[in-house]
């Protein structure tokens, strides 16, 4: 079955360190998304891209890095700019990156925790 | 700047009675309106979505929304709840080109026995 797969499922970050999480999928969508997730403050979207080779900031993207040189991985760097890091993050993909097209939403991987040692 | 309310942070129901959770969202134009449910640790499944058309909307695990443009709302439903519904439930809207999505902050539910 197609999806999406984050990983590592948990992650921890030394002071000073850059982590990357990854991302892959094989629905053969062309738009992905990053998100992060903190309690009571719902889904903020970090960056987004539409295409291979491109992408865009989100809401929040300061202190995260990303690179889309491949249609179906779209990792995550957290930089040591970003001073709060612990959360949730999603990875979310989209087909042809409208909902119209193929009637289809978002799908989601499950996640990466990352926390500070 | 667009924005999706949902109003109630945390709601607790007794099994078997019925649901509804509230969104409400600030856009110009009618969006693309979605519910999603999710588990503790895991991602986010589609319960259901408006594009157009028909404004009660049906989606899996026999839940129901409708979309209503006088209240800009989008409110969720479901007539018997079930243990197993305890999650974290976010509605979402997308705009413009649809390919930029904005959450509202969750709702999480309470199952009791």
């Amino acid at each position: 079955d197609g999806g999406i797969t984050q990983s590592p499922k948990y992650l921890f970050r030394k002071e000073g360190q850059n982590v990357t999480l990854s991302c892959e999928q094989n629905l053969n969508h062309d738009a992905m998304y990053w998100y992060r997730q903190d309690p009571g403050q719902g889904l903020r979207l970090i960056y987004y891209s539409q295409i291979v080779n491109d992408f865009q900031k989100g809401d929040i993207a300061e202190g995260y890095s990303v690179s889309r040189e491949k249609k179906e991985s779209f990792p995550l760097t957290v930089t040591s700019a970003q001073k709060n890091p612990t959360a949730f993050y999603l990875c979310a993909s989209l087909k042809r990156g409208h909902v119209l097209v193929g009637n289809q939403p978002q799908h989601f991987g499950d996640g990466t925790r990352l926390s500070i040692l | 700047a667009q924005s999706v309310t949902q109003p109630d942070i945390h709601i607790t129901v007794s099994e078997g009675a019925s649901l509804e959770l509230r969104c409400n969202y600030s856009y110009g134009a009618t969006p693309y309106l979605f519910w999603y449910v999710q588990s503790p640790g895991q991602g986010l499944q589609l319960l259901l979505k408006y594009f157009s058309g028909d404004t009660l909307v049906q989606g899996i695990k026999g839940f129901e929304a409708e979309f209503k443009r006088s209240q800009s709302s989008f409110n969720l439903r479901k007539p018997s709840v079930h243990w197993s519904d305890a999650a974290e439930y976010f509605c979402a809207v997308a705009i413009n080109t649809g390919n930029q999505f904005y959450f509202g902050t969750g709702t999480s539910l309470t199952v009791i026995p």
